[in-house]
């Protein structure tokens, strides 16, 4: 156990709709990467957020965005869902910058999402 | 895109066997990790080997780091069962933030 959760753990949306994915981190951690997990792939870096600033962006478009809040929560929005959209969706926290382990990331299980 | 290919894609041993898989990657990193995913759900930190270190081990795990070469392995000695999963290695590199970028993985198999 990570202490890392997201919900809901399963979702089916049709294409076109919006989704918004959450996640909760390791209370200290204030740093939450998004990663995307195509079936058969390795997870592709969507984005990173560090104290509720996004400082960092895969090769995603814009219809990808996302929130952080203080309470080491956050979120993953995707707009006009494309059937290429569907994926397990995975967040990752990091512990506080400049602190032992700070480069080590703590994944939650996943949100699956299916777009039909 | 994926940073690295690790090599093999699919791997299938007899538990008490040693698992080794490679892992080769394109550009300068800080560190290179490896983590472990059951069934298609959250992965979970092995190990992390930084750039200027050249071996590493954790338990039944070893890995080493190759900066020359750009490659890396991981082996797992005396496999059991629980060990079947899908391994990864993700390169980081500090530029502003640390992007970690995940290679394709190998799918270990340990036969009972």
């Amino acid at each position: 156990e990570t202490g890392v959760t997201q919900s809901p753990t399963h979702l089916i949306k049709t294409r076109g709709q919006q989704v918004t994915l959450r996640c909760s981190s390791q209370s200290g951690h204030n740093t939450v990467s998004w990663y995307q997990q195509a079936l058969g792939q390795g997870p592709q870096f969507i984005f990173q957020y560090y104290r509720e600033e996004e400082n960092g962006r895969g090769n995603f478009p814009p219809r990808f965005s996302g929130l952080q809040f203080p309470n080491y929560s956050s979120e993953l929005n995707v707009n006009a869902l494309e059937l290429d959209d569907s994926a397990l969706y995975l967040c990752a926290s990091s512990p506080n910058r400049g602190m032992i382990g700070s480069d080590t990331q703590y994944f939650g299980p996943g949100t699956r999402l299916t777009v039909l | 895109s994926q940073q690295g290919e690790e090599d093999p894609q699919a791997l299938s041993i007899q538990e008490g066997e040693n698992a080794t898989m490679n892992c080769s990657y394109k550009t300068s990193i800080n560190n290179l990790q490896w983590y472990r995913q059951n069934s298609g759900r959250g992965l979970v930190h092995l190990i992390l080997i930084r750039s200027n270190e050249r071996e590493k081990h954790s338990g039944r795990l070893r890995v080493t780091l190759d900066t020359s070469k750009k490659s890396s392995s991981l082996l797992i000695t005396a496999s059991r069962a629980a060990d079947t999963a899908s391994y990864f290695c993700a390169t980081a590199y500090s530029g502003g933030y640390q992007k970690v970028t995940f290679g394709t993985g190998t799918k270990l198999q340990v036969i009972p």
